[in-house]
Order: C-alpha cells, then structure tokens, then sequence
C-alpha cells in the first residue's frame, strides 16, 4: 500500500544534529497529522493540519517544528533533540478532520 | 482519568473462538469512533468506524453506548491473521481536534 509514504523509515541522529522527517499521502486528502509513539505508551498527537494550516499544536517541545508547503506534503522539522526522543514517528492522513485517519509506515527514531 | 482505556489483555484465545474488546471512553462530547489494529512494529490500520446504530464488517462487529461512554469490537471464528494489539480512538472536535489513542489490547490467536 502506498497511500502515505514516509521517509526515512529508520534515523538516528546525535543531540546536536537537525534532520527532516518527510510525509507524502496519495490519497488526495485535506488533513494530515503527525503522531509520536513510544514503547507501551498510546500515540500522542502531535499536530493537525488542514488544508495546510496548523489547527492543532500539543504542547509539543519547539524542537520539534511542522511544515506543510501542500495538502500532500508534511515535514517534521527535529534539532537539538533528548534521547527520550527516541520513538515511532507516524503520519497520518484524512478526507477532513474528524474522518477516519490512514497512517505512513512511520520513521523509527534513535537519539543517541 | 485517561480520556481512552482499555484492557491491554493479552487475550489467548484458540482458532474459531469468539473474542470481544471494550473500551471506555471519559469525555461525553466525543464525536467519532474507530477501531485499528496494529501489527507489530507496523503502522496502525483502520479496521472499523463506529457508528451510533452498530456496524458490522465480516466477522467483525462494533458498537457504541453513548449512555455508558464505551465502544466495543467483537470478532467471530478468529483466524490466525487476527493476531495484532487493537486500538480503540476517539476523536473530539471540542475543544480543538483532538484523536485519542488506547494503549491497545493484545490478542494472540492459537492454532
């Protein structure tokens, strides 16, 4: 299935490196999300976009930094991040918000 | 009080059994409901939405008590392939767009 895309799947990165996570969805929907998920804990949502304007922001730590140029791309921008960092970073993408949500393969993040 | 929770299992249920997940949910202005499964170290994906009548796909079935504030998944003669963690996920549109996510609930199916 290639309906949402990710890349990379696998990064590790040091604490003073900065990198990009890429998302591409396929689907031709408005809303997409980028969600963090860490090992017996549940997936918390990160940020919500719609129609490439942000409409949700978690509380998330500013080193982490969204972008949407389009309604088909997503990035997370990650500098200076913190071992507890590490984690399954997926996207997701919707028709609208509220709809059911179709996830990328994710990108499995190690900060060392 | 978490906003989802379910038993996280795991549930060792034999071939052909009948296998059914609850899961409760706090906020009574929750909007929309589903249920994904997850493979391991997989992606999650959408197994069902959650409609206030009940639904039904296959041998899957899922229902919503609003009153109670608890959805539900029941799966008939379980197969091999349905061995996954299944997430229930509550969106709220009030305040802000909110989706939360489960811990999950581990079913193993045995041959």
């Amino acid at each position: 299935e290639t309906g949402v895309t990710q890349t990379p799947r696998h990064l590790v990165m040091g604490m003073t490196n900065k990198k990009s996570l890429k998302c591409e969805q396929h689907l031709g929907h408005n809303a997409m999300y980028w969600y963090k998920q860490s090992a017996k804990k549940p997936l918390e949502l990160m940020f919500v976009y719609s129609l490439e304007e942000r409409v949700e922001n978690n509380s998330v730590p500013s080193r982490f930094s969204p972008e949407c140029p389009n309604s088909s791309h997503l990035f997370l921008h990650l500098h200076t991040l913190q071992p507890e960092d590490s984690a399954l970073y997926l996207c997701a993408s919707s028709q609208d918000t509220g709809l059911e949500q179709y996830f990328g393969p994710g990108t499995r993040l190690t900060v060392t | 009080r978490k906003e989802v929770e379910q038993d996280p299992g795991p549930f060792n249920v034999p071939e052909g059994a009948t296998v059914a997940f609850n899961c409760t949910y706090s906020n009574s202005a929750s909007q929309s409901f589903f249920w994904y499964r997850q493979d391991c170290r997989k992606e999650p994906k959408l197994l069902m939405s959650v409609y206030s009548s009940g639904n039904e796909d296959g041998r899957f079935t899922a229902q919503l008590n609003r009153a109670s504030q608890y959805i539900s998944l029941l799966i008939r003669d379980s197969k091999l392939s349905d061995s996954a963690t299944y997430l229930c996920v509550v969106n709220m549109k009030r305040p802000g767009n909110q989706f939360y996510f489960g811990t999950g609930t581990s079913l193993t199916v045995i041959p």
